[in-house]
Order: C-alpha cells, then sequence, then structure tokens
C-alpha cells in the first residue's frame, strides 16, 4: 500500500445520507481507480481516471460520483447512500504492472 | 463484459501441501496478474504474465499464461501458515484490470 492513502478507514453511515472517499497518492502516477470488494464478487471497478481531469465509468457506477481534484487525488462520492453500498471500497494507482498499488481500503457500512 | 471465473472458492490445507487455483476468461487477455490479499489489507501484486505459455515464479509461488490466453494458473509450493489469504487473477485489457473472484486459502499448522 506504499504511497496510497484512503481515508476514512470505516465508516457506517444511514440510508440517504451522503460522503466521500478520498484517495490520495504520492508516487505520481496517472492512472487511479476506485473498485468495491464483495464476499465472492472479486473486485468490481467504479469508476476510473486515466490523467488528471478526465474519467470514465467502470463496470458499477451507478450512485456514484468521482472528482480526480488534481493529480495526487481522486474522490468517490455517494450522494445517497443504500444499503447495497455496503462494501470495502479500494483504490488503485497504477504505472504499469509493476508500479501498481492499492490502498488500505475503507469499509463503509449503509443501514 | 468480460468475465474471469476462478476456482476454487476457498482451500483448506495442511502446512506443506501444494496449492493449485485456475482462471479462466471468456474473452483474450494480453496480460495475466496474480495477486494476494492478507486481511484487512488491498491486494498484492504477486507475479506477472506477458505471454502464451508463459512460465514465471516467484519463490515457492509458480504462474502460468495459458496457451490459449483466455486462463491462467497458480501455484504454491510447501505452504506455509503466511500463505493464507485471498488469491485474485486479474486480465488487463488496456489500462483496466477485470478480477476474478478470489480463492480464499486456509492453512493448518
Amino acid at each position: 500500500n506504499a504511497g496510497v492513502t484512503q481515508t476514512p478507514k470505516f465508516q457506517v453511515l444511514k440510508t440517504g445520507q451522503s460522503m466521500t472517499l478520498q484517495c490520495a497518492q504520492d508516487m505520481n502516477h496517472n492512472s487511479m481507480y476506485w473498485y468495491r470488494q464483495d464476499p465472492g464478487m472479486g473486485l468490481r471497478l467504479i469508476y476510473y481516471s486515466a490523467s488528471e481531469g478526465t474519467t470514465d465509468k467502470g463496470e458499477v457506477p451507478n450512485g456514484y460520483n468521482v472528482s480526480r481534484l488534481n493529480k495526487r487525488e481522486f474522490s468517490l462520492r455517494l450522494e445517497s447512500a443504500a444499503p447495497s453500498q455496503t462494501s470495502v471500497y479500494f483504490c488503485r494507482i497504477d504505472r504499469g504492472d509493476y508500479e501498481q498499488y492499492f490502498g488500505p481500503g475503507t469499509r463503509l457500512t449503509v443501514t | 463484459g468480460q468475465q474471469l471465473n476462478q476456482s476454487p472458492q476457498s482451500m483448506f490445507i495442511q502446512e506443506g501441501e501444494d496449492v493449485s487455483m485456475n482462471c479462466t476468461s471468456s474473452s483474450i487477455f494480453n496480460t495475466w496478474l496474480w495477486y494476494k490479499q492478507d486481511p484487512g489489507e488491498g491486494p498484492v501484486l504477486l507475479i506477472a504474465l506477458y505471454k502464451a505459455g508463459e512460465l514465471t515464479s516467484n519463490g515457492r509461488l509458480t504462474a502460468q499464461f495459458g496457451i490459449t490466453r483466455k486462463d491462467s494458473f497458480l501455484n504454491i509450493s510447501a505452504s506455509i501458515p503466511s500463505d493464507v489469504g485471498i488469491y485474485f487473477c486479474a486480465g488487463r485489457s488496456g489500462s483496466r484490470l477485470t478480477f476474478g473472484e478470489g480463492t480464499q486459502l486456509t492453512v493448518n499448522p
């Protein structure tokens, strides 16, 4: 997880509340990704950003928005949280196969 | 969309045993990757494979890129307790990765 930080580490929300998950890197990688991890389903791509100022949808973008604030930061926003969004969220940075790292994850529970 | 099927879903083995797991895809990938995830952590890359038929080792781990480019295999020899975790395969297509569902490995001392 070197060089990739995620905040918060844990969060409990009530249905309908909003929140922003933050990802920051100090490795100057262009590409950043948001995934969610659910038991038995692997890691599914929510959104990604190939470079500063660009974002694209992944497999499961519904209910989420993202913002690539600058090269260092890529945030994921839940405008109106739903129980189906209970998951572990991971940020990943990428500059080639052996230069890619995941953050430590954010564990989100929506009640 | 592309899908990866990873098997087995879970394995319970004794320390010292060898382990095999595999991934199959409905599509061709140019790169296959294998990761390990320790409890409470993000996945960490173990091995990357780039050519059909390629066999690559990293210590006690050996991975192979299938000839058809639609599958990949990971073997762990002489397992030890710290091998416990979830192992993921992933196929790379351009800048995007598609992940398998993961294999949960438990090693009994």
